[in-house]
């Protein structure tokens, strides 16, 4: 079966542009993940979705990060007016989920969308 | 507010050597422990995980183990192979829902 796949593997903008980030989950998996990785460091959590809703946005940066998840399945991680330090890989995971009432379950992660700003 | 370390940094072998990567967590309160290869330019793959009532966990050549009360971790990998080469990741998930907290990373090179 198909894995979690992220489009694009690589985006290049300039300062101050927008850009949208695409996760495509595992089929059935209700609870997903975005993480975003700098350069030599662990992946660092920045939004959670228990079905169409955001559980947890407690890690994203700034107001400028904004994630959907509108039909409980893709999920879109938008970035405004983006800055250099935004360069970064940005991974995201799904799982069957769990959420507060059942046990947490294993996250499967997707090859991550490489974005550079400029 | 929980915290994951990693050490060593980085770690070069020459192949066949058994070696040991360490991660260190300051919050027990953990409802299981993962460990993740990660190859440059790729994405996570899952090793091992731990559950919090277990102490350790095999695959092939690797072992972990677990001291939840001490907020440590090793992974051991056995006769180590050029292709074991790749960044090594601990995390931790939270008690009660799913977030992961990573480590930094070892980035271990075996030489041929």
């Amino acid at each position: 079966g198909a894995g979690v796949s992220q489009t694009p593997s690589n985006k290049v903008t300039e300062k101050g542009k927008y850009v949208e980030l695409r996760c495509d989950p595992i089929s059935g998996h209700t609870a997903l993940y975005w993480y975003r990785q700098s350069l030599g460091q662990g992946p660092e959590f920045l939004i959670y979705f228990q079905g169409t809703g955001a559980a947890d946005d407690s890690g994203l940066p700034n107001d400028r990060f904004f994630a959907v998840r509108p039909e409980g399945s893709v999920s879109t991680l938008k970035i405004q007016r983006t800055e250099r330090g935004d360069s970064a890989v940005y991974l995201c995971a799904s799982s069957l989920g769990g959420g507060e009432r059942g046990p947490p379950r294993e996250q499967f992660f997707g090859p991550g969308t490489r974005l550079t700003v400029l | 507010k929980q915290e994951v370390t990693q050490i060593p940094a980085a770690l070069s072998v020459p192949e066949g050597e058994n070696l040991v990567l360490n991660c260190s967590f300051t919050d027990s309160a953990i409802y299981n422990l993962q460990w993740f290869r990660q190859d440059p330019g790729k994405g996570l793959t899952s090793l091992l995980l731990i559950q919090s009532s277990q102490r350790e966990q095999t695959s092939g050549r690797l072992n972990a183990s677990l001291d939840k009360s001490s907020g440590r971790s090793t992974l051991y990998i056995a006769a180590s192979q050029p292709g074991d080469s790749a960044t090594y990741l601990c995390a931790v998930v939270k008690t009660s829902y799913d977030k992961v907290i990573f480590g930094p990373g070892t980035s271990l090179s075996v030489i041929p």
